[in-house]
């Protein structure tokens, strides 16, 4: 167990819908990561936090959304949902200099 | 630009030794990680190395050379359950997003009896 969870672990969803993944974690660390991951292209930064409130984009921000009011939790929203999201989700978290430590991931299919 | 590569699969025996390559080029170097992820799995740490040489941790070892941009991942007396995708990522020089990680597309290596 690495201190952090994601829910839903599964999610199949239209085209057009809103969609929200969460992420929370045990460890009280000040910054956390939203990653998507796909055949061909690795692991690609979405967006992250460095605190509460605190956040910026990452390398594939568009269409993606995110919100801290906890140290502890970090949720990631689609607003429109397009196929080109379908994708698994990870969120880490990790401390400035240090490892990270990735959550067991979201396997988001948008029909 | 920012690239990292690393072979795309490898193949090695039961019981051999196995040397996964990593080339970076990058805004800023401060430090190179290595992960494992197992099929279906989430990424898993393995080492870090942010100093030039070579970092043991049981069968596994990594090296690094900040001069000329590269790293190796070393597995000893492989075994069939290090059957599994190794990432290289770098994590950029400064500030703000420039710390953040930026990763390779992974190298998939199957371990064969």
């Amino acid at each position: 167990d690495a201190g952090i969870t994601q829910s839903p672990r599964h999610k199949v969803t239209e085209t057009g819908t809103p969609v929200t993944l969460r992420c929370h974690q045990t460890e009280n660390h000040r910054y956390m990561y939203w990653y998507r991951q796909d055949p061909g292209h690795g692991l690609r930064l979405i967006h992250y936090s460095y605190g509460v409130k605190d956040t910026d984009k990452g390398e594939v921000s568009d269409g993606y959304s995110v919100s801290r009011s906890k140290t502890e939790d970090f949720l990631l929203t689609l607003e429109s949902a397009t196929s080109s999201q379908t994708s698994v989700y990870f969120c880490a978290r990790g401390r400035v200099d240090y490892e990270q430590y990735f959550g067991p991931g979201t396997r988001l299919t948008v029909t | 630009g920012q690239n990292i590569d690393q072979p795309t699969e490898m193949t090695a025996t039961e019981g051999a030794i196995v040397q996964i390559n990593c080339t970076y080029q990058t805004s800023g170097f401060n430090g190179l990680f290595w992960y494992q992820q197992h099929a279906g799995e989430a990424p898993t740490f393995l080492s870090y190395n942010v100093l030039d040489g070579l970092e043991e941790k049981g069968r596994f070892s990594s090296f690094l050379s900040r001069s000329k941009g590269y790293s190796y991942l070393l597995l000893k007396e492989l075994q069939m359950k290090d059957s599994a995708s190794y990432l290289c990522a770098v994590r950029g020089g400064g500030g703000g997003s420039q710390g953040n990680l930026i990763f390779g597309k992974g190298t998939k290596l199957s371990v064969k009896p």
